[in-house]
């Protein structure tokens, strides 16, 4: 079976200062990885996805995410963060592009604190 | 384009009760997923409906049921409420089935079980 394992509970950073939240997942197959963002009250808003190609995929509010399959991991990195960062981050895995049969599978989430 | 909709946007329920949630999709959208995420649990996969047809389902007990209409919009039924049925459900909406296209989130349900 599928499973996502987001290691880090919670993560404070200072306004400025780069971000990475760790990501690995277990699946037999080539995965399918997305990264979500919830704010308080909110939905999950996609931030990017990977199926192919190009190993470093590019997404929204200036979120980048690398794959690397050697380690079995999907990290979300972002150069400078800003204080409407502040959210909790969602790493999933799924067997196609909207998360296969049987869904998209979730990790517990990493909660992001900014300091100012 | 509008989003993902969900209504009610909260909701308490005593113990035993049922309750019937609705999703209206992006419109051109024809597959509906819900989601039920818990602080213990997180995110788990309820069912997906794709042109009026379950296509899959998730490990929850029978309690949990929905159908889809034919303008793709969706209604999850949780009946003889428990307090662990407690949660936020998230409606997710694709345009193609769930497998094949990405899913977009509404804001989700509050249901407190009392």
């Amino acid at each position: 079976a599928q499973s996502v394992t987001q290691p880090d509970i919670h993560i404070t950073v200072s306004e400025g200062a780069s971000l990475e939240l760790r990501c690995n997942y277990s699946y037999g197959a080539t995965p399918y990885l997305f990264w979500y963002v919830q704010s308080p009250g909110q939905g999950l808003q996609l931030l990017l996805k990977y199926f192919s190609g190009d190993t470093l995929v590019q997404g929204i509010k200036g979120f980048e995410a690398e794959f690397k399959r050697s380690q079995s991991s999907f990290n979300l990195r972002k150069p400078s963060v800003h204080w409407s960062d502040a959210a909790e981050y969602f790493c999933a895995v799924g067997e196609g592009s909207g998360g296969g049969a049987d869904g998209l599978t979730f990790g517990k989430g990493t909660h992001l604190i900014i300091q100012p | 384009k509008a989003g993902v909709t969900q209504t009610p946007r909260y909701l308490i329920k005593t113990r035993g009760q049922q309750v019937t949630l609705s999703c209206s999709p992006i419109s051109g959208h024809r597959s509906v997923s819900w989601y039920q995420q818990t602080p213990g649990q997180g995110l788990q996969f309820l069912f997906e409906y794709f042109s009026e047809t379950q296509r899959n389902k998730g490990n929850f007990p029978g309690r949990f049921s929905g159908r889809q209409f034919s303008n793709s919009r969706s209604e999850m039924n949780v009946s003889t409420l428990e307090l662990g049925d407690s949660a936020l459900y998230l409606c997710a909406s694709s345009f193609g089935a769930g497998d094949t296209d990405t899913q977009y989130f509404g804001p989700g349900t509050r249901l407190t079980v009392l």
